[in-house]
């Protein structure tokens, strides 16, 4: 069974950093490209960064290039989101999800920016 | 950035109705268009890639279809189950994956 479980989300000031995790089961990790979206309270869904299954070819949403960076450790079937710089606007849940066609997804993480 | 317009914004059926989704692409995305399924407090779930071919274990009552920037997701009766927000998504422009507005679908 295909299995996506996401960690790290919680409250952080503006101006801080979170580090989010996927943890992948089920499936060979490494042969996937791999995804975050986030959804914000009340709103709908914002593709944020994608990865290919190697971690050699990287995109980034402009709403939040140079402040978050993807990566993965296939050997850990890992993902991972460090966010920096966090402004109000990225309080959302996250969601790792898998392939371009999103076909898993997990349970989501919350990250709530406020002071 | 290819904008997905879903329409109508809610939609009221009663059970056993059928329901017809709309979506829309600001350019062709050829039959690169998926829909999903979100209930409160879950995760969005799959339903339609290919624009017309339902993922694992989707009932039959669901189905997709549209080509180019013209999209439907059809529910043929609709169950107390499927009352929920629906997205579209295209995956054309991979990988920037653009998303609708979302459609929710709710009891008459």
């Amino acid at each position: 069974e295909v299995q996506l479980v996401e960690s790290g989300g919680g409250l952080v000031q503006p101006g801080g950093s979170l580090r989010l995790s996927c943890a992948a089961s089920g499936f060979t990790f490494s042969s996937y490209e791999m995804n975050w979206v986030r959804q914000a309270p009340g709103k709908g869904l914002e593709w944020v960064s994608y990865i290919s299954s190697s971690g050699s070819t990287i995109y980034y949403a402009d709403s939040v290039k140079g402040r978050f960076t993807i990566s993965r450790d296939n050997a850990k079937n890992s993902l991972y989101l460090q966010m920096n710089s966090l402004r109000a606007e990225d309080t959302a849940v996250y969601y790792c999800a898998r392939d371009p066609r999103c076909d898993y997804w997990g349970q989501g993480t919350l990250v709530t920016v406020s002071s | 950035e290819i904008v997905m317009t879903q329409s109508p914004a809610t939609l009221s059926v009663s059970p056993g109705e059928r329901a017809t989704l709309s979506c829309r692409a600001s350019q062709s995305v050829s039959s690169n268009l998926a829909w999903y399924q979100q209930k409160p407090g879950q995760a969005p779930r799959l339903l339609i890639y290919g624009a017309s071919t339902r993922a694992t274990g989707i009932p039959a009552r669901f189905s997709g279809s549209g080509s180019g920037t013209e999209f439907t997701l059809t529910i043929s009766s609709l169950q107390s189950e499927d009352f929920a927000v629906y997205y579209c998504q295209q995956y054309n422009n991979w990988p920037r994956l653009t998303f609708g507005g979302g459609t929710k679908v709710e009891i008459k």
